[in-house]
């Protein structure tokens, strides 16, 4: 039982760029997060999901996306990747949204350049 | 809207020492109070979750309280090793239909061997 997994652990890209942030969880998990954290920030919602085929926006959605085509994935897409999304970003997952504990993943250190 | 602060941002003890972080919150009308462990370069690991029903919870040397009506949850941590060393965040879920976590910014604790 793996948890949460996340690829690739470190990242630089350039202005401009794009990418994709995988996250894959074994525990049958309905729900699923990306958070981003920044020093001293704490963290910050990006997207979320309740099951495969639903996301919606969280906190700190803009110039990212989300998909959710099974249970066990849900990349985050980065489109024209910016200085200001230099962070480092934490796939997570929970039974359900109350009264269970998120589950994170190592997390992906993006830095853009 | 929730805040969510940690206070202060940072702790040094000596090893052995049992020690107090607090965890302040602005609105009490919460489902539960999650708290976690972060190693540098790591993810976060939950160590604790209280329910709203709830008044703590225990798991080995580690005890949270949960005061609902002041808004404040403390982690006490028995007889700390250097092991212990690590950022300690605490989260609180509001309730509300498909309600998110909110952090604090976190508290680094160092232990002195």
């Amino acid at each position: 039982n793996a948890g949460v997994t996340q690829t690739p652990k470190f990242r630089i890209l350039k202005i401009g760029q794009s990418m994709t942030l995988q996250c894959t969880q074994d525990m049958n998990h309905n729900y699923m997060y990306w958070y981003r954290q920044d020093p001293g920030m704490g963290l910050k919602l990006i997207y979320y999901s309740v099951g495969a085929g639903i996301t919606d926006k969280g906190e700190v959605p803009n110039g990212y996306n989300v998909s959710r085509s099974t249970t066990e994935d849900f990349p985050l897409r980065l489109e024209l990747a910016a200085p200001s999304q230099t962070s480092v970003y934490f796939c997570a997952s929970s039974y359900s949204m109350v009264g269970y504990e998120q589950y994170f993943g190592p997390g992906t250190r993006l830095t853009v350049t | 809207k929730q805040e969510v602060t940690q206070i202060p941002a940072a702790l040094s003890v000596p090893e052995g020492e049992n020690l107090v972080l607090n965890c302040s919150f602005t609105d009490s009308a919460i489902y539960n109070l999650q708290w976690f462990r972060q190693d540098p370069g790591k993810g976060l690991t939950s160590l604790l979750l209280i329910q709203s029903s709830q008044r703590e919870q225990t798991s080995g040397r580690l005890n949270a309280s949960l005061d609902k009506s002041s808004g404040r949850s403390t982690l006490y941590i028995a007889a700390s090793q250097p092991g212990d060393s690590a950022t300690y965040l605490c989260a609180v879920r509001p309730t509300g239909a498909n309600s998110k976590l909110t952090f604090g910014k976190g508290i680094t604790l160092s232990v002195r061997p």
